[in-house]
C-alpha cells in the first residue's frame, strides 16, 4: 500500500499565478479530504469528497479555490489567481469510510509558497 | 461554529518527563481521534475514542475520554526523543468525518 500520494512536494509561484495540487487517494478508499494547514489557523477542511462526488465545500475560502475529482484514483485543488496568503500547507487525506470513526490517512503535504 | 481547543499550545520537556495534552469541546462529542505529526511531516492517526469515560493504552501513551464526551487527554510517560512532534486531538461531532474538528495541536519537544 503507498499510502496517499500527493504532488508536487512543494511549490513555489507568484501572485497571480495558478497553481494546481494533485492528489491519489488510497486504493478502495471512497473518500477524501482536502485540507489547508498553516500556523494561525491549523488544519483545515477544504472539502470532501464520496465516491468522486463533492459532498461539503463550505470550507473552501473563495471562488479561487476549485476541486474536482474526476475518477476514484485522482484529485485536483486548483487556485486561480494565488495569492500569497494562501501559503500554506494543503494535505489530501482519504478514508475506507466517512463514519466517524473511520481514520483519516494523510498524504506527505504540498508546501505551497506564494510570492 | 463547533470548536476544539487544545492546551498547551507548546510543551518542553526533559526526556524522561511525563507529558500531557488536554482537549476540551463546548458540545457532546460523538468520538474524539488523535493524530501525530512529525516535523515537517503529516498527520498519522493514532487512536479513536468513542465510549463514555473510555481509556486505552499504547505503550507508554495513555488516552481518556471524559465521562460527558466534552473532553479527552493523551498522557505521555518517560518521554524519548522519539515523541518529538505535534499531537492534535479530533473532536466528531456526528455523522461523519468531514464533522472532524482539529484542535490546533500540542508541540512536544524533548532535551536528550
Amino acid at each position: 500500500d503507498a499510502g496517499v500520494i500527493q504532488s508536487p512536494r512543494h511549490e513555489v509561484t507568484e501572485m497571480g499565478q495558478e497553481v494546481t495540487l494533485r492528489c491519489k487517494p488510497i486504493s478502495g478508499h471512497d473518500y477524501l479530504f482536502w485540507y489547508r494547514q498553516t500556523m494561525m489557523r491549523g488544519l483545515e477542511l477544504l472539502i470532501y469528497f464520496n465516491n468522486n462526488v463533492p459532498i461539503d465545500d463550505s470550507g473552501m475560502p473563495e471562488d479561487r479555490f476549485s476541486a474536482k475529482m474526476p475518477n476514484a484514483s485522482f484529485s485536483t485543488l486548483k487556485i486561480q489567481p494565488s495569492e500569497p496568503r494562501d501559503s500554506a500547507v494543503y494535505f489530501c487525506a482519504s478514508s475506507f469510510s466517512g463514519a466517524a470513526n473511520s481514520p483519516l490517512h494523510f498524504g506527505n503535504g504540498t508546501r505551497l509558497t506564494v510570492t | 461554529g463547533q470548536q476544539v481547543m487544545q492546551i498547551p499550545q507548546y510543551q518542553h520537556v526533559q526526556e524522561g518527563e511525563d507529558f500531557t495534552t488536554y482537549c476540551n469541546s463546548s458540545t457532546t462529542l460523538s468520538n474524539i481521534q488523535w493524530y501525530k505529526q512529525r516535523p515537517g511531516g503529516h498527520p498519522v492517526f493514532l487512536i479513536q475514542l468513542v465510549k463514555s469515560g473510555e481509556v486505552k493504552k499504547q505503550k507508554r501513551l495513555t488516552f481518556q475520554f471524559g465521562e460527558a464526551k466534552k473532553n479527552s487527554s493523551l498522557h505521555i510517560t518517560a518521554t524519548q526523543t522519539t515523541d518529538v512532534g505535534t499531537y492534535f486531538c479530533a473532536g466528531n461531532y456526528g455523522g461523519s468525518q468531514g464533522n472532524l474538528i482539529f484542535g490546533k495541536g500540542t508541540k512536544l519537544s524533548v532535551k536528550p
